[in-house]
């Protein structure tokens, strides 16, 4: 059974980078894209951006100034960093698996999700 | 303001039919596939419908999708309690070269 899990800080300031991880465990990180998505307070499902592992990436075009997701293939994990974070960035951050390909949308696992809050 | 336009509630009682709507463009539901997710607060969101109208193992048959054109559309039949949730569509954009979501969905079982 695959499953993900995201970590890292739940608070981060203002004008700080914003770092989680997702550890993958019952499937390989080398298949697949895998994906960062969020949920702002009150609001719908965003599209941050995904990864394959022949180092692709592809980002949300409205943070892509400030969005690098990256992976440890060895810890079978991936990583997202936003910088330069504002209260805006406040969300429950979720990974999850894309099984269907570069252009696709077909998130068939997913992590319980992370609160992170922006605030000094 | 989601590319993708879904009403912002929908509401049925146990055993009615309820449909969700998902509008786009030419360039995200007419020419990718369409994707619906059910999310409970607190709990991860679950795949409900893959590639326009195939259901993932486990989901019951009660929910089925389908697509027309730049519209898609998630119905509920034999609607229950358990059933209320948020619902999502989701499609790759073209034109963005990135996942759009639809703002959501409230589904109330009266």
């Amino acid at each position: 059974q695959v499953q993900l899990q995201e970590s890292g800080p739940g608070l981060v300031k203002p004008s700080e980078t914003l770092s989680l991880t997702c550890t993958v465990s019952g499937d390989s990180i080398s298949s697949f894209y895998w994906s960062w998505i969020r949920q702002p307070p009150g609001k719908g499902l965003e599209w941050i951006g995904h990864f394959f592992y022949s180092g692709s990436t592809k980002y949300n075009p409205s943070l892509k100034s400030r969005v690098t997701i990256s992976a440890d293939m060895a810890k079978n994990q991936f990583s997202l960093k936003l910088n330069s974070v504002t209260a805006a960035d406040t969300a429950v951050y979720y990974c999850a698996r894309d099984r269907g390909g570069y252009s696709s949308s077909w998130y068939d696992c997913w992590g319980r999700g992370t609160l992170v809050t922006v605030s000094s | 303001q989601s590319v993708l336009t879904q009403p912002p509630s929908a509401s049925g009682t146990p055993g009615q039919r309820v449909t969700i709507s998902c509008s786009g463009s030419s360039s995200n539901i007419e020419s990718n596939y369409i994707y619906w997710y059910q999310h409970l607060p607190g709990t991860a969101p679950k795949l409900l419908i893959y590639t326009n109208n195939q259901r993932p193992s486990g989901v019951p048959d009660r929910f089925s999708g389908s697509k027309s054109g730049t519209s898609a559309s998630l119905a509920i039949s034999g609607l229950r309690s358990e059933d209320e949730a948020d619902y999502y569509c989701a499609a790759w954009d073209d034109r963005l070269s990135g996942v759009v979501f639809g703002g959501g969905t409230k589904l109330t079982v009266l």
